[in-house]
């Protein structure tokens, strides 16, 4: 079956550090490639997608391209801010009938001052 | 204009009771979901709906019954509550089933069983 893997949290940064958080796939079809986020207290949002090989997500200063060859979807923003501060989900769907969305484990960030 | 809301945001209740959750999408997606979040906040479908149609269910126990009175609408009801049902459930909406769809996610329901 399908399943998500990415880096057990919480990260914790200081402002203006690198991010990345590393996000590994196996799933059974061709899928689609999603980082979701959940800031305290709120439901989740889109932050960017990449539907086939090679292809690059980006949103509000985070990217991720979505490597075949390694079944990753690495998340990544150069300068992160106070307000980036949430759980970060990557999910991935194969689509067709049973089209549902298969969701790592999360990954808690946290951004110091 | 919320997208996708549910009802109540918040709700406590006591082991044995039953209790409803509703969600309405108001983006004329025609496939609706329930998500149920533990509490280390891993997101596990539960559910899907296509043209309130049931397409998923996801080994979820009998108690947990959802209806879908109409494509706009899914609601959830849980008989006999137990203190494991205790978690976020998530509703959410998306317009077909290709591989390359996003969905659409409420705010939560944050059900607390004591």
């Amino acid at each position: 079956g399908d399943s998500v893997t990415q880096m057990e949290g919480p990260v914790t940064l200081s402002e203006e550090a690198f991010l990345t958080i590393n996000c590994t796939y196996t799933a059974t079809g061709y899928p689609s490639l999603f980082w979701y986020v959940q800031y305290p207290g709120e439901g989740l949002q889109l932050l960017l997608k990449a539907t086939k090989a090679d292809d690059k997500g980006s949103n509000k200063g985070f990217e991720a391209t979505y490597r075949k060859e390694t079944t990753s979807f690495h998340l990544e923003k150069g300068s992160v801010q106070v307000s980036d501060s949430a759980v970060y989900f990557c999910a991935l769907t194969s689509g067709g009938s049973n089209y549902k969305l298969t969701f790592g484990k999360g990954t808690l960030l946290t951004v110091n001052p | 204009d919320t997208a996708v809301s549910q009802t109540p945001k918040y709700l406590v209740t006591q082991m044995g009771n039953d209790k409803s959750i509703k969600c309405e999408q108001n983006l004329g997606h025609d496939t609706m979901y329930w998500y149920k979040q533990d509490s280390k906040k891993f997101l596990k479908i539960m559910f899907s709906y296509n043209n309130k149609e049931l397409i998923i269910n996801e080994t979820v126990p009998n108690r947990f019954s959802p209806k879908s009175p109409d494509k706009a609408h899914l609601n959830l009801h849980i008989n006999s509550l137990e203190l494991g049902d205790s978690a976020v459930y998530f509703c959410a909406s998306s317009q077909g089933r290709e591989r390359t769809t996003e969905a659409f996610f409420g705010q939560g329901t944050r059900l607390t069983v004591v």
